[in-house]
């Protein structure tokens, strides 16, 4: 079964700071990994979704990598902005099922003012 | 732009209770799925319909039951309410299998309390 690991589990930083959240995975054999957003109270929101074959996919100031081999993908969030506070998810796909995901159970992030 | 809908978004049930949560996709997506999210354990999938008429088990289907109305509707019942079951649940659509690199697009999530 594929399990997914986000560390730290929460992150608190001044606003204008660079940050970069992690996921690990533990089955390198996977298709994609989607990154997404969750405020409080909310549902998710994909905000990138990067394919196997690729290394990098960016979104304004978002960039997410994808290191298969290590079993590691970073999202890279540039000067952040109190906007940005929410808990941010990793999802890739279920080891032997290709409609199964395994989601992180997320980073909380906090931009300080 | 709807995408997709969750009714009730909130419900306190006793013990015992049935209830059904709907929802509704308008992004003609053939697959749907119902996750759970409880706190430290992340989201955990309960049942899925890769297509209209088609439904499977996911990690954690243990006392529910999920019905495909269509292609637009995928509801998830739970027969008799348990205090374990109290959680968000939350309803997704996908175009096509995830492996393939589609989106999931989720609902807002409903959050049921049982007593």
């Amino acid at each position: 079964k594929q399990e997914v690991t986000q560390i730290p589990a929460a992150l608190s930083v001044p606003e204008g700071e660079n940050l970069v959240l992690n996921c690990s995975f533990t089955d390198s054999a996977i298709y994609n990994l989607q990154w997404f957003r969750q405020d409080p109270g909310k549902g998710l929101t994909s905000l990138l979704l990067i394919q196997s074959s690729q290394r990098e996919q960016t979104s304004g100031r978002l960039n997410a990598s994808l290191d298969k081999s290590s079993g590691r993908s970073t999202l890279y969030i540039a000067a952040s902005q109190p906007g940005d506070s929410a808990t941010y998810l990793c999802a890739v796909p279920y080891s032997g099922g290709y409609q199964k995901v395994t989601f992180g159970t997320g980073t909380k992030l906090q931009v300080i003012p | 732009n709807a995408g997709v809908t969750q009714t009730p978004k909130f419900q306190v049930l006793k013990t015992g209770q049935s209830m059904t949560l709907q929802c509704a996709q308008d992004m003609n997506h053939n697959s749907m799925y119902w996750y759970r999210q409880d706190p430290g354990m992340g989201l955990r999938l309960i049942y899925y319909s890769a297509s209209e008429g088609t439904t499977d088990k996911g990690e954690v289907p243990n006392g529910y039951n999920v019905s495909r109305l269509n292609k637009r509707e995928f509801s998830l019942r739970l027969e008799s309410a348990a205090p374990s079951q109290t959680s968000v649940y939350f309803c997704a659509s996908t175009e096509g299998p995830f492996t393939a690199g589609n989106t999931i697009y989720f609902g807002e999530g409903s959050w049921l309390t049982v007593v």
